[in-house]
C-alpha cells in the first residue's frame, strides 16, 4: 500500500520561504510516476502546484513558477517543495500526491496546513 | 494553459435523486478527464478516470461520460454518504482542477 506523508513547519512568516517534504513508502520514487504537490486554501478548491519525475523533469503551475522549486531525493525516497516570498495567499493545506503515467492522482498524503503570518 | 469550468458550484438534492455535474475544458482534452470526491478534512479520492472508467472499489452509482471539451459526472441514486465536494481534473497537459461542486443532501 502506497503511503505519502507531508512534513514541515505549520507557520511561516510573510516574505519568508515555505519548505515541505513528502516521504513516500510502498513505492519507489524512481518508479514511472510523477510526484506532485497540490494545495487548498481554507474553504476553497484544489490548486495543482508542481510535479517532478525521478529523471529530474519537472513542471510548475505558471502562476506560481517564479517562486517554486521542486526536488527529489532518491536516497531518502522523498520529494520536496520550496515556495519563496510567501504571503497570506499562500496559506493552505498542502497535499503531496502520486500521479500515474496516465495522469491520475491515485494516492495522496493526509495534507498539512501551512499558515503564513505577518 | 487549459482551464476547467464546473457547474453548478453547489447543489442540494434528496436521497435517491439522480445528480449530474458538468465540467467543461477550455480546449479539447480528448478523454483525459478524472473525477474526484473530497469530504471535509480529507484528501480527494479518485472516482472516475479517463472520463468514463470507474476506479476500483467505487460504487457503480457513479458514472462519467464525455469527450473533447464537455464531460459529466452522474450519481444515479444519491446516498447520504455522497455528501461531498466533487472536482474534475484534466490530464491532457499539466494538471488543472475545476473549481468544485458541493453536493448537499
Amino acid at each position: 500500500q502506497v503511503q505519502l506523508q507531508e512534513s514541515g513547519p505549520g507557520l511561516v512568516k510573510s516574505s519568508g520561504t515555505l519548505s515541505l517534504t513528502c516521504g513516500v513508502s510502498g513505492d519507489s520514487i524512481s518508479s514511472s510516476n510523477w510526484w506532485s504537490w497540490v494545495r487548498q486554501p481554507p474553504g476553497k478548491g484544489l490548486e495543482w502546484i508542481a510535479e517532478i519525475h525521478h529523471s529530474g523533469s519537472s513542471n510548475y503551475n505558471p502562476s506560481l513558477k517564479s517562486r517554486l522549486t521542486i526536488s527529489v531525493d532518491k536516497s531518502k525516497n522523498q520529494f520536496s517543495l520550496k515556495v519563496t516570498s510567501v504571503t497570506a495567499a499562500d496559506t493552505a493545506v498542502y497535499y503531496c500526491a502520486k500521479k500515474t503515467m496516465v495522469g491520475i492522482f491515485d494516492y495522496w498524503g493526509q495534507g498539512t496546513l501551512v499558515t503564513v503570518s505577518s | 494553459d487549459i482551464q476547467m469550468t464546473q457547474s453548478p458550484s453547489s447543489l442540494s438534492a434528496s436521497e435517491g435523486d439522480r445528480v449530474t455535474i458538468t465540467c467543461r475544458a477550455s480546449q479539447s482534452i480528448n478523454n483525459c478527464l478524472n473525477w474526484y470526491q473530497q469530504k471535509p478534512g480529507k484528501a480527494p479520492k479518485v472516482l472516475i478516470y479517463s472520463a468514463s472508467s470507474l476506479q476500483s472499489g467505487v460504487p457503480s452509482r457513479f458514472s462519467g461520460s464525455g469527450s473533447g471539451t464537455d464531460f459529466t459526472l452522474t450519481i444515479s441514486s444519491l446516498q447520504p454518504e455522497d455528501s461531498a465536494t466533487y472536482y474534475c481534473q484534466q490530464c491532457y497537459s499539466t494538471p488543472a482542477f475545476g473549481q468544485g461542486t458541493k453536493v448537499e443532501i
